[in-house]
């Protein structure tokens, strides 16, 4: 059983760029959420994508999209970037969409803005 | 505001003790809860979780405990061992979709041998 995948492990990038995270999901998993875990606290939800569709969102700004394609595979992208949205980015994956399907995680994506 | 308070940001235990990591929350509506073990480089992985219809769930040497009405859950780790060491997080959600689950900041817990 192949686990939740997230490339690239880490990413710098400028202040007012654009960036793409990806994620993989465990195998037979069709739910895909991602979280932002800042530096001492714990994550924080910023989307949730079943069956293509985004299933919840967080309290994040539209500049934060993503994407689920057919295979659940899943894409965080953020525009213009700001020094606050340094953190490590984690995707998770489970099956279906209750809380009885814990969520999967991958290691997650350190991204730093500068 | 945090919804979820985890007032330890540390924890030593020896090994073979009792391991009680506690939990507060704010939101009255939060039914559903979820502790999650993190090592250094990796996801954060599910422990264990307890719905508000229970007051106990149970898990081999995981127990989580939930006081509803106190807004206040505990997990209990019975022995502690060094690979237990780790920083543990409980996390809360109003429904049953598992969504929007918000977490605690974590508890870093070391286990000395």
């Amino acid at each position: 059983e192949t686990g939740v995948t997230q490339s690239p492990t880490h990413l710098i990038k400028t202040r007012g760029q654009q960036v793409t995270l990806r994620c993989s999901s465990q195998s037979g998993h069709n739910t895909v959420s991602w979280y932002q875990q800042a530096l001492g606290q714990g994550p924080q939800f910023i989307f949730q994508y079943y069956r293509e569709e985004e299933n919840g969102r967080g309290n994040f700004p539209p500049r934060f999209s993503g994407l689920q394609f057919p295979n659940y595979s899943s894409e965080l992208n953020v525009n213009a970037l700001e020094l606050d949205d340094s953190a490590l980015y984690l995707c998770a994956s489970s099956f279906g969409s209750s809380y009885n399907s814990p969520l999967h995680f991958g290691n997650g994506t350190r991204l730093t803005v500068t | 505001d945090q919804q979820v308070k985890q007032n330890s940001p540390s924890l030593s235990v020896q090994e073979g003790r009792i391991s009680i990591l506690n939990c507060d929350y704010t939101n009255s509506m939060f039914d559903y809860f979820l502790w999650y073990k993190k090592y250094p480089a990796e996801g954060p992985t599910f422990l264990i979780s307890i719905s508000s219809i229970k007051d106990k769930n149970e898990d081999g040497r995981f127990t989580v405990f939930l006081n509803k009405s106190a807004k206040h859950l505990s997990l209990h780790i019975v022995p502690s061992q060094p690979g237990d060491s780790a920083v543990y997080f409980c996390a809360a959600s109003e429904d049953n979709y598992g969504q929007n689950f918000v977490f605690g900041p974590g508890t870093r817990l070391s286990v000395l041998p």
